[in-house]
């Protein structure tokens, strides 16, 4: 069955970095794009990007530019996000999700990561 | 960007009830909408897409309809298992955009 497994919980300071890894399974990974969506405690989804798992090319959107890296192990059939320079308004519930039918369509859901900013 | 405007906030019905809940576009999106659950501990799941169409395993109780700017979620016979999170997205065009969640609870 189809699986998105991501890493676990990480608790960094205030300018430091932070990479989060989502591992796919059961589908070939370079046929389906890879997104990325925040959530904040208590509040709903933001959509941050997507990547190309066939060609790596990521595509951001206007508030993630920046500080954001998306990449691959395609090899390993894993995507990243990682995160530099972390503020406080990092702190989230960070998903990866496989694109569907649709490229815009988030058909299976990693567990999601929590990152906590905190000094 | 698309804004997407979700209502109600807070919903609270008894099982075997239905219920419904809204979703309206600042824009046209034509028919592409998705409606996604989210529930603690568990993967949020994509229950329909392009305004109506049912994804692979979604109960035939959901239903969606709509086109343009406004779109519904209704369920029908509420089962325990359907109270949680619910979320509309387009994804008719970048960047992608979520309404801001709809809370089923039970009475």
């Amino acid at each position: 069955q189809i699986q998105l497994v991501q890493s676990g919980p990480e608790l960094k300071k205030p300018g430091e970095s932070v990479k989060i890894s989502c591992k796919a399974s059961g589908y070939t990974f370079t046929d389906y794009a890879m997104h990325w969506v925040k959530q904040a405690p208590g509040k709903g989804l933001k959509w941050m990007g997507w990547i190309n798992t066939y060609t790596g090319k990521p595509t951001y959107a206007d508030d993630f530019k920046g500080r954001f890296v998306f990449s691959l192990e395609a090899s390993a059939s894993t995507a990243n996000l990682q995160i530099s320079n972390l503020k406080n308004e990092d702190t989230a519930t960070y998903f990866c999700a496989r694109s569907g039918v649709y490229y815009g369509l988030f058909e299976y859901w990693g567990q999601g990561v929590m990152v906590t900013v905190s000094s | 960007d698309v804004q997407m405007t979700q209502s109600p906030s807070n919903l609270a019905a008894s099982p075997g009830e239905s219920v419904s809940i809204n979703c309206k576009a600042s824009k046209s999106i034509s028919k592409y909408l998705a409606w996604y659950q989210q529930k603690p501990g568990k993967a949020n799941k994509l229950l329909i897409y392009s305004g109506s169409t049912l994804q692979s395993g979604t109960p035939s109780r959901f239903s969606g309809s709509g086109s343009g700017t406004d779109f519904t979620l209704t369920i029908r016979n509420l089962e325990p298992e359907d109270f949680g999170l619910y979320y509309c997205q387009q994804h008719n065009e970048y960047p992608f955009t979520f309404g801001s969640g709809t809370k089923l609870e039970i009475k």
